[in-house]
């Protein structure tokens, strides 16, 4: 099925870095969604984003909505361990239920 | 936002066999979704379960190997029949809620 264009695909950065990715699309959709997800376990929703130009914070992250309802980007400032793991945006198109998943960003905390 | 328990959280089944995953959600919900997720990959949605009416499968997957029940708002099971060392994969259901949608914690399948 379709997926997101997502980037960059993995991170190497140093704890108290900043972090950004983004997920680009080629139609429109109506939410964007972040996720986190750990080794074991099920994704777990992050930032939940419903308007284009829509900017929110939850904590060290920052999400948008692109004004042009085609992309979205995520922000962690001050990059701690727990941060590590796999984040994953997913779009919901309009008059559709159903997700679609970026490909995903694996991020690696250097010691 | 809908807490969901997943189980078998994994197991390990010989080819062939099937395996019933069960979801429970903690408030009614009219959608559940059911993904996979192939090691090192994205989620791939399988299908859409809704109370009172077949599933709806996407591409490349097929009732006769994925057997879906939705017998009530709260709960959902899939089931991975006659499976191969392919089927190896996180399955995830997921339920939409007032914030987003929610998944469960994954069943983690290995088929020997």
């Amino acid at each position: 099925g379709q997926q997101l264009n997502q980037s960059p695909q993995s991170m190497f950065i140093q704890e108290g870095e900043d972090v950004s990715m983004n997920c680009t699309s080629s139609s429109i959709f109506n939410t964007w969604l972040w996720y986190k997800q750990d080794p074991g376990e099920g994704p777990v929703l992050l930032i939940a984003l419903y308007k284009a130009g829509e900017l929110t914070s939850n904590g060290r992250l920052t999400a948008q909505f692109g004004i042009t309802r085609k992309d979205s980007f995520l922000n962690i400032s001050a990059s701690i361990p727990s941060d590590v793991g796999i984040y994953f945006c997913a779009g919901r198109p309009p008059g559709n239920e159903k997700l679609t998943f970026g490909t995903g960003t694996r991020l690696t905390i250097i010691p | 936002s809908a807490v969901i328990s997943q189980k078998p959280s994994r197991d390990i089944c010989q080819r062939g066999t099937s395996l019933t995953i069960q979801c429970q959600v903690d408030s009614q919900v009219t959608m559940m979704f059911w993904y996979r997720q192939q090691p090192g990959q994205s989620l791939t949605l399988i299908a859409t379960a809704n109370q009172g009416s077949e599933a709806t499968y996407e591409s490349g997957f097929v009732i006769d190997k994925f057997p879906i029940s939705r017998p009530n708002l709260t709960f959902s099971t899939l089931t991975v029949s006659n499976m191969s060392p392919e089927d190896s994969s996180i399955y995830l259901c997921s339920a939409p809620g007032n914030y987003g949608y929610t998944f469960g914690s994954g069943t983690r399948l290995t088929v020997v």
